[in-house]
């Protein structure tokens, strides 16, 4: 068990849909990072945030949108959903950068999305 | 171009053989590079992390980096049924900035 807690497990939903992706970091840990997984394209970074602001962007589509609250924990919403989107979406947290094990990503267990 | 290069596999070998994975990347900047291993329908988890140049031995496992060349390895001596899963490469510019992964390889050991 890495400590990050993702939810929903599993997800189906139609397009054009809405959802929102949750994830609570690791106690101690200030980065949330989101990442996409599919068959073809591997694990994909989409954003990070540390301590409630965004620290770096990937290739996160104009659909999506992403923030850490207070309470460190980190939502992803996804909106007009389309059959592509349909993936594995990690949350991953790491330790503070005074931390010997800072860089380190702890990963959730995934959110499996299914677009229909 | 990928700033990461992986090959995606699946790769196959008999249980006792030693697995060579490799990955190659295009910045410059990176100084932090990571093996993860993911079983199936699981997180990553962090293998091995290494810093800068060099090699790095944990029991079954040796990392090595050769930043001259832009290419990382893992090594896997006395493989087992147990490491069947996808490896990942990932590397970052600093401790703090977003680590881009490979595309990872699939390993089965075969008994």
């Amino acid at each position: 068990d890495s400590g990050v807690t993702q939810t929903p497990k599993h997800l189906i939903t139609a397009t054009g849909q809405r959802v929102t992706l949750r994830c609570s970091p690791r106690s101690g840990d200030l980065s949330v990072y989101w990442y996409q997984q599919s068959l073809d394209q591997g694990l994909q970074f989409l954003i990070q945030y540390y301590n409630g602001e965004e620290r770096a962007k990937g290739n996160i589509l104009e659909r999506f949108s992403a923030q850490q609250f207070p309470d460190l924990h980190s939502e992803l919403n996804l909106s007009s959903l389309e059959l592509g989107d349909s993936a594995l979406y990690f949350c991953a947290s790491s330790p503070p950068g005074h931390s010997p094990r800072s860089g380190e990503l702890f990963f959730g267990e995934g959110s499996r999305l299914t677009v229909l | 171009q990928k700033e990461v290069e992986q090959d995606p596999g699946p790769l196959s070998v008999p249980e006792g053989a030693i697995v060579s994975l490799n990955c190659t990347y295009s910045n410059s900047a990176f100084q932090y590079f990571m093996w993860y291993r993911q079983y199936s329908r699981k997180g990553p988890e962090l293998l091995m992390y290494t810093y800068s140049s060099g090699n790095k031995e944990d029991g079954r496992f040796t990392a090595q980096v050769d930043k001259s060349s832009k290419y990382i390895s893992l090594f896997i001596r006395d493989s087992q049924p147990s490491d069947s899963a996808t490896y990942l490469c990932a590397m970052s510019a600093s401790s703090a900035s977003k680590i881009i992964f490979g595309s990872g390889t699939r390993l089965s050991i075969r008994p």
